[in-house]
């Protein structure tokens, strides 16, 4: 089965720093996707950024970006010039290509943008 | 374009109770599937639906059961609360198809209390 790892509980940074979550994964698929949402106090889960494992290039949106390592099956999130609407907790998210119906969360990351 | 939309917000039941929550899915988009979301942790997948039917379900009880509508909107019942089904419910809608075409829009959640 299946298991999304994130080993960061939480994390703070001041505004306008960068920071990077880290999340790993355990499958055996070659062929799969991977996502990044956040999760702010208002509870709505957001799509922050998305990859497909066959693509070497790594994503990115506006002020987001990910480090996928395909063979560490590892997958960063990265926040550059961060703002204080980047408070949330972020989850790690892995869905099969073989099972591409639901999605499995690692437990998620409390980050803290500070003033 | 309106998003995914859910009802109600917060809802309080006592144990033994049954509850129904609703779901509107993104225009556009033809599948749902239904989450929960327990305090501190990441989603769990309860089942999806397409086409009116169950397609995939998790590991949750026969008392979870769920309904689409030919609107695709849909509804997810619980029968016989337990004080372990508090959470927030989360409902996502996505577009039929393959791959990362199956990328999940969410809703902002319903929030169950069973006391």
């Amino acid at each position: 089965a299946q298991t999304v790892t994130q080993s960061q509980p939480e994390m703070s940074v001041q505004e306008a720093e960068t920071v990077t979550l880290s999340c790993t994964y355990d499958t055996s698929e070659s062929n799969y996707y991977l996502f990044w949402y956040k999760q702010p106090p208002s509870r709505q889960m957001i799509l922050v950024i998305r990859q497909e494992a066959y693509k070497q290039q790594n994503a990115t949106e506006n002020r987001f970006s990910v480090n996928f390592q395909k063979a560490a099956k590892s997958f960063s999130l990265k926040i550059s010039d961060s703002q204080l609407g980047d408070t949330a907790m972020y989850f790690c998210a892995f869905m099969s290509s073989q099972a591409d119906y639901q999605l499995i969360w690692g437990a998620g990351t409390k980050l803290i943008i500070k003033p | 374009d309106a998003g995914v939309t859910q009802s109600p917000t917060h809802l309080i039941k006592t144990r033994g109770q049954q509850v129904t929550l609703r779901c509107s899915p993104k225009s556009g988009h033809d599948t749902v599937s239904w989450y929960q979301q327990a305090l501190g942790q990441g989603p769990q997948f309860i089942f999806q639906y397409y086409e009116e039917e169950e397609r995939q379900r998790g590991n949750f009880p026969d008392r979870f059961s769920g309904h689409q509508f030919p609107n695709y909107s849909s509804e997810l019942n619980v029968n016989a609360l337990l004080l372990g089904d508090s959470a927030l419910y989360l409902c996502a809608s996505s577009p039929w198809g393959a791959g990362i075409r199956q990328t999940q829009y969410f809703g902002p959640g319903t929030r169950l209390l069973v006391l």
